[in-house]
C-alpha cells in the first residue's frame, strides 16, 4: 500500500512562478490536509479538507488555494510564488471516525528564488 | 490563543530514560497525539491521550493531565534510532491538530 504520495520531492521555483503540489492517498480517508514546516516552528496547517467537495482554511492560508475534486486527491496550489513560500510542505490524511490519526506523505521541499 | 509549549532540544544517553514534556493552551480538546520525525523525513504517529493517566507501548509511553494541561512522552532503553525530533500535537474543538515545535533528541553513545 503506498499510503500518501507527494510530487515533486522537491522544487525550485522563480518568484512569480505558479506551482501545484500534488498530493494522493489511497486509504480512502475522508479528511486531507496542507501543512508547511519550517526551521524553529511547528507544522503550520494551510488548507483542509474534512470531505470531498469541500475545503476550508487553516492557520495560514494566504498564497495558497486548493480544491478537492474526489476523495483521494487534494493538489496545492502557489499561484504567484513569493520566497516566504519556501519550506517543506507535508501532506496528510486521516478518517473521522475514531482516533483521527494522521498519515504523511513524504513532502515537498520548495525553494522560491 | 492556542499554545503548545515543549524544549527544543534534549540529550541522552544511549540505553537511559527520557521524558519529554509538553504543555497545552487550546480552545477545546479532543486528545493529544505524539509524532516522531527523523530528519528530513515526515512525521509518523507515536502515541494518543485523551483520557488522564499513562499509555505504555513497548518502550515508549505518553501521560496525559487535562486539569494541568500537561503530557509527557516517556523513552525508556534508549536507541541510537531514537534520534529524532518528537513533536506534541492538540486535537482542537473543531478537530484540527495544534503542532508545537517539536522536541529534538539527540542520543549520545
Amino acid at each position: 500500500t503506498a499510503g500518501i504520495t507527494q510530487a515533486p520531492t522537491s522544487q525550485i521555483l522563480a518568484a512569480g512562478r505558479s506551482m501545484t503540489l500534488r498530493c494522493t492517498q489511497d486509504m480512502r480517508h475522508n479528511a486531507m490536509y496542507w501543512y508547511r514546516q519550517d526551521l524553529g516552528l511547528g507544522l503550520r496547517l494551510i488548507h483542509y479538507s474534512n470531505t470531498a467537495g469541500t475545503t476550508g482554511k487553516g492557520e495560514v492560508p494566504d498564497g495558497y488555494s486548493v480544491s478537492r475534486a474526489n476523495t483521494d486527491d487534494f493538489p496545492l496550489t502557489l499561484a504567484s510564488a513569493v520566497p516566504s513560500q519556501t519550506s517543506v510542505y507535508f501532506c496528510a490524511s486521516s478518517d473521522t471516525t475514531g482516533v483521527y490519526e494522521q498519515f504523511f506523505g513524504p513532502g515537498t521541499r520548495l525553494t522560491v528564488l | 490563543g492556542q499554545n503548545i509549549d515543549q524544549p527544543t532540544e534534549m540529550t541522552a544517553t544511549e540505553g537511559a530514560i527520557v521524558q519529554i514534556n509538553c504543555t497545552y493552551q487550546t480552545s477545546g480538546f479532543n486528545g493529544l497525539f505524539w509524532y516522531q520525525q527523523h530528519a528530513g523525513e515526515a512525521p509518523t504517529f507515536l502515541s494518543y491521550n485523551v483520557l488522564d493517566g499513562l499509555e505504555e507501548k513497548g518502550r515508549f509511553s505518553s501521560f496525559l493531565s487535562r486539569s494541568k494541561g500537561y503530557s509527557y512522552l516517556l523513552l525508556k532503553e534508549l536507541q541510537m534510532k531514537d534520534s529524532a525530533s518528537y513533536l506534541c500535537a492538540v486535537m482542537d474543538s473543531n478537530y484540527q491538530l495544534i503542532w508545537g515545535a517539536g522536541t529534538k533528541l539527540i542520543i549520545k553513545p
